[in-house]
């Protein structure tokens, strides 16, 4: 059972556009929702991340909204660039184990 | 540039035979985790070590196994290899009670089952 559900499932955006992933959870324990980035050949590396006690979260061209009500989080990415091609997976936890969406494959066209 | 590295980067392995997946963490990073990732899917989670001791689980028998060693680095073990097996398997290590709660990933080892 898919603990996280990510959609879509890949995303083609020109540049400058704001790609928007979405997620969503079952379980009301889980209290982190991180985001991770993977190139092709590496490891994920984290992005950002929320805590439920908040909606909205920014870094930079990155920003979390999170509906608690909904249990819903997505990921909006402005003016995206070409080097932000890559696929993107969403994470919840609580505790020890984290679970992650299946990723969504972004490529953002020059 | 990620403070956890991985090794190998690719391993061949006949199915039955055994493997040692090997992670170094970055210094302080007292908690490490393992995950498999499959082909176009997310992370699964394998297990997690804090202090040397298994404290964490996920849906993996028994014939994957573990080791974390005190100076920060840590081992994955996969017994009676199965074609299924082939993967891509992650360490990710972070500080417990450190600010940061997220994990830092390695580069991965690239399994592949024949």
């Amino acid at each position: 059972q898919q603990q996280v559900k990510q959609s879509p499932q890949s995303l083609i955006v020109q540049k400058g556009g704001i790609p928007i992933i979405n997620c969503a959870y079952e379980n009301t324990a889980f209290d982190y929702f991180p985001w991770y980035q993977q190139f092709p050949g590496k490891g994920p590396a984290l992005l950002i991340a929320i805590r439920p006690d908040v909606s909205e979260k920014k870094e930079g061209r990155f920003t979390i909204s999170f509906n608690k009500s909904a249990k819903q989080f997505s990921l909006h990415i402005m003016d995206s660039q070409p080097g932000d091609s890559a696929t993107y997976f969403c994470a919840a936890s609580s505790g020890n184990q984290f679970y992650f969406g299946t990723g969504t494959s972004l490529t953002v066209i020059p | 540039e990620t403070g956890v590295t991985q090794s190998p980067t690719h391993l061949i392995k006949t199915r039955g035979q055994q493997v040692t997946l090997r992670c170094s963490s970055q210094s302080g990073h007292n908690t490490v985790s393992w995950y498999q990732q499959a082909l176009g899917q997310g992370p699964q989670f394998i297990f997690q070590y804090y202090r040397e001791e298994e404290n964490g689980r996920g849906n993996f028998p028994p014939r994957f196994s573990g080791l974390q060693f005190p100076n920060y680095s840590s081992e994955l073990n996969v017994n009676a290899l199965e074609l299924d097996d082939s993967a891509l398997y992650l360490c990710a290590s972070r500080e417990t009670g450190g600010r940061n709660y997220g994990y830092t990933f390695g580069s991965g080892t690239r399994l592949t089952v024949v």
